[in-house]
């Protein structure tokens, strides 16, 4: 069974900062994982999508990587600002029974201080 | 092009009520996904539709919850009677193919409040 861990569950940092948020799975054979941000009492918004193929992806100020081998995903920020205050979930995508099973770390709840 | 559509975006309902909610999925996305999800918590799934079909629904607790997806579309999901362990949020969610390389997109939630 796919286990999905997100560390650090809570991160806290001054604005202007580089910060690398961690995924790390147990079961590499997975069709893709998916980054999201949650803002408190919202849904959940897409930000980067990596195919089992890619090793990167980036948008923006955003750059996630994927590393099948290791079972890790990393999203870095660059430069932190006070909007990217939210919690941030990785959802790995792998094949069960034919379709697909999604499996979602816990998320990391990253606070940008001005 | 719309997103995911969810409603109501907030419920509150006394225990024993019955409550719907309803989701219709980007146009041409085959799968869709009902989530719950608690305060601090990952979504945890409900149910998967492929089209009109529950392909999974081994977590949807039967005795309580129902859900539906006519003609492979709008999909609505029900509890009744609601207890208040219900209270959560409940997330819609569809992707484009059978969900092997398709991105996957939400909805804002409905919030269920039990009293």
């Amino acid at each position: 069974k796919q286990e999905v861990t997100q560390i650090p569950a809570a991160l806290s940092v001054p604005e202007g900062e580089n910060l690398v948020l961690n995924c790390s799975f147990t079961d590499s054979a997975i069709y893709n994982l998916q980054w999201f941000r949650q803002d408190p009492g919202k849904g959940l918004t897409s930000l980067l999508l990596i195919q089992s193929s890619q090793r990167e992806q980036t948008s923006g100020r955003l750059n996630a990587s994927l590393d099948k081998s290791s079972g890790r995903s990393t999203l870095y920020i660059a430069a932190s600002q006070p909007g990217d205050s939210a919690t941030y979930l990785c959802v790995l995508n792998m094949e069960d029974s034919g379709y697909s099973t999604l499996t979602f770390g816990k998320g990391t709840m990253l606070l940008v201080s001005p | 092009e719309a997103g995911v559509v969810q409603s109501p975006r907030y419920k509150i309902i006394e225990k024993k009520q019955p409550v719907a909610f309803w989701c219709n999925p980007i146009s041409g996305h085959n799968t869709l996904y009902w989530y719950l999800q608690n305060l601090g918590q990952g979504p945890e799934l409900l149910i998967r539709y492929e089209n009109e079909e529950a392909v999974d629904d081994s977590q949807l607790p039967k005795d309580r919850f129902s859900a539906e997806r006519l003609k492979g579309v709008d999909s609505t999901l029900k509890i009744q009677p609601a207890e208040l362990g219900d209270s959560a949020v409940y997330l819609c969610a569809s992707s484009p193919s059978g969900g092997a390389t398709g991105e996957l997109f939400f909805g804002e939630g409905s919030r269920l409040t039990v009293l």
